[in-house]
């Protein structure tokens, strides 16, 4: 069985200061694990994916996540927080992109408020 | 991606009365699965849609209460039935094609009353 665990539910930073979301996985085989945003009212947009590729994966609006097996860890961070960035931010893993393995499982969410 | 639109976006509905959404995706797809999003909460898989066969419900989910159909590789509908104020949540559609990650419509926000 798989599972994420996202601490904390909600974050707050300043205008340009450094994002750090964190995501805990737990997966039996090797996982597939993902960052989706949430903005209000909206439906979820990835921000990036690992695939056993690269560990250290870039995504869209200058987000960037590192895979750590050792610690288990998908941490997502942006060095610069823009007010643009506020939303809630869902981190999920898979087995894989084909069949019944490509169901995701979610954290609870993170809430990321950016101050002015 | 390819892009799913979703139908009604938002409705208001009374108790004991059913609700079916659509999901409508512009190119075929391999999987679609239906989640569910209660209020302050995480995102919970219902179901499986299988294209041409029963619907995989996940552990706690059941056909009577959400049936669901897929009579082709590029729509699905998700009905609510005998609705009651915890079914309250929104409902999103996800698609993905082998090999590719899953994308998701922009949900459907129902509030029972």
């Amino acid at each position: 069985a798989q599972s994420v665990t996202q601490l904390g539910s909600h974050v707050s930073v300043s205008e340009g200061a450094l994002v750090l979301l964190r995501c805990n996985y737990s997966s039996s085989v090797p996982p597939y694990l993902f960052w989706y945003v949430q903005y209000p009212n909206q439906g979820l947009q990835l921000l990036l994916k690992y695939t056993s590729a690269a560990t250290l994966v870039k995504g869209i609006n200058g987000f960037e996540a590192e895979f750590k097996k050792s610690e288990t860890s998908f941490h997502l961070t942006k060095p610069s927080a823009h007010m643009s960035d506020a939303a809630e931010y869902f981190c999920a893993v898979s087995d894989g992109f084909t069949g019944a393995n490509s169901k995701l499982t979610f954290g609870k969410g993170i809430t990321l408020s950016v101050r002015p | 991606s390819a892009v799913i639109s979703q139908k009604p976006s938002r409705d208001i509905c009374q108790r004991g009365t059913s609700l079916t959404i659509q999901c409508q995706v512009d190119s075929q797809v391999t999987m679609m699965f239906w989640y569910r999003q209660q209020p302050g909460q995480s995102l919970t898989l219902i179901a499986t849609a299988n294209q041409g066969s029963e619907a995989t419900y996940e552990s706690g989910f059941v056909i009577d209460k959400f049936p669901i159909s897929r009579p082709n590789l590029t729509f699905s509908t998700l009905t609510v039935s005998n609705m009651s104020p915890e079914d309250s949540s929104i409902y999103l559609c996800s698609a993905n094609r082998a090999g590719t990650e899953a994308f998701f419509g922009q949900g459907t926000r129902l509030t029972v009353v």
